[in-house]
């Protein structure tokens, strides 16, 4: 069945940058998401990636596909404290007709003085 | 726009007994879907509404169950909770656009908790 998987936690200092790693099984995917949530809210859309191009940049957040590997990274650049929350990957896929959404576990990242 | 409302925020019930959560999609959004949202199971989908049919369903028991209404706003019902069951729920609505890009918007969600 479809599965999308992300480490569970990442620490990085600020200013470093971070990468978030995603991998996904279903090759028929048409988009891949990137979903930011922070403590008590909802998730956010952050950005994403048509599952035909390689690479996104948008601001400090790159995002790389390698669709061979079914492999999914976030990239975000001189990382700050307001960037510690979790992040969600996410793969849309047809299915019975419709788009369907699969969400992975979620990665913790935070980020320390 | 106003974006997706979530009713209540928080909500303490004890077990045995069922809850109504309530969601207002953003204005023209046809698709609402709900998650459950644990720090030990992460992020599940729990179902899809789309015009007032429901099109996917997620593996949860028979116990969950939710609808939609003419316009659009969705309701899900929780029978006889049980302790597993407190968690965030969360709402999501989307166009629903047919081959294209259909990104969910998400709502605050509702804190459950089940004593």
């Amino acid at each position: 069945g479809e599965d999308v998987e992300q480490s569970l936690f990442l620490s990085v200092r600020e200013g470093d940058s971070s990468v978030i790693n995603c991998t996904y099984t279903d090759s028929s995917s048409t988009y891949l998401y990137w979903y930011k949530q922070e403590p008590g809210a909802g998730l956010q859309l952050l950005t994403y990636i048509f599952s035909n191009m390689d690479m996104k940049q948008d601001q400090r957040l790159t995002v790389l596909l390698n669709k061979k590997d079914k492999h999914l990274s976030l990239r975000i650049a001189d990382t700050q404290t307001g960037d510690s929350a979790i992040y969600f990957c996410a793969e849309s896929f047809w299915d019975g007709g419709y788009n369907k959404l699969i969400f992975g576990a979620g990665t913790r990242l935070a980020v320390h003085p | 726009k106003a974006g997706v409302t979530q009713t209540p925020r928080y909500l303490i019930k004890t077990r045995g007994q069922q809850v109504t959560l309530s969601c207002s999609p953003i204005s023209g959004h046809r698709s609402v879907s709900w998650y459950q949202q644990t720090p030990g199971q992460g992020l599940q989908f729990l179902f899809e509404y789309f015009s007032e049919t429901q099109r996917n369903k997620g593996n949860f028991p028979g116990r969950f169950s939710g609808r939609q209404f003419s316009n659009s706003r969705s309701e899900m019902n929780v029978s006889t909770l049980e302790l597993g069951d407190s968690a965030l729920y969360l709402c999501a609505s989307s166009l629903a656009r047919v081959a294209s890009y259909n990104e969910q918007f998400f709502g605050p969600g509702t804190r459950l908790t089940v004593l």
